[in-house]
């Protein structure tokens, strides 16, 4: 059963342009989402987060967006950059667990 | 941001002997850390808790007696993956979360190929 879903495995985005990352979930009790970027062979990179009491959080190019009703959010990356290609995990926990449950990535890549 | 080291970050054994891996907070005291799981192109799995002075709570389907986790100190967690398999082969990730902060923090993850 997978809690946390990003249902595009791949994206391809021109440079400059905006990068939209999608992640939905099933699990009410989630009260903390996070956005990680991960390189081949390497452990993650956190990227930013936001809580379930609000529904944007920005900072500097990356943009999270998180509509509680649909149970979806969503990552955005303007402008997109060569150097963001990487894998993107979403992933959500419950306050006071720490306990991540991951999506399954989607692998963005931006052409110069 | 804080610091978790995790070392090695690459190790090949033979079938039948056991490999360990170790994740240390540096900067931070982490009465909790986990481990993840990652095959190709594959999600983070969450195999473990790793409570500081206590068991380990292990996911359904993991196996404890396979793979045993140790966190004797609140910087210092340890997996040993035992009597390892070529099945086993797979990216081994630790993090750890600093009660300070909401996001937890990653090892630089280990590659085990079991041969």
């Amino acid at each position: 059963d997978q809690q946390v879903k990003q249902n595009s495995p791949s994206l391809s985005v021109q440079e400059g342009r905006i990068s939209i990352l999608n992640c939905d979930y099933t699990n009410s009790m989630f009260d903390y989402f996070l956005w990680y970027k991960k390189y081949p062979a390497e452990g993650p990179t956190f990227l930013i987060s936001i809580s379930s009491i609000k529904d944007k959080n920005e900072d500097g190019r990356f943009t999270v967006f998180l509509n509680k009703s649909a149970k979806h959010l969503s990552l955005h990356i303007v402008p997109s950059q060569p150097g963001d290609s990487a894998v993107y995990f979403c992933a959500a926990f419950t306050s006071g667990t720490y306990k991540y449950i991951f999506g399954t990535g989607t692998r963005l890549k931006v052409l110069a | 941001g804080a610091v978790v080291s995790q070392h090695p970050s690459r190790v090949i054994c033979k079938s039948g002997t056991s490999v360990k891996i170790e994740c240390r907070s540096l900067d931070f005291q982490a009465t909790t850390m986990f481990w993840y799981r990652q095959f190709p192109k594959q999600s983070l799995m969450l195999m473990a808790t790793s409570n500081e002075g206590s068991k380990a709570t292990y996911e359904q389907g993991v196996e404890k007696d396979k793979f045993l986790i140790n966190h004797a100190s609140l910087t210092l967690s340890t997996l040993t993956v035992t009597s390892a398999h070529p099945e086993d082969s797979s990216f081994y990730i630790c993090s750890a979360s600093n009660p300070m902060n909401t996001e937890a923090f990653f090892g630089q993850g280990t590659r085990l190929t079991v041969v």
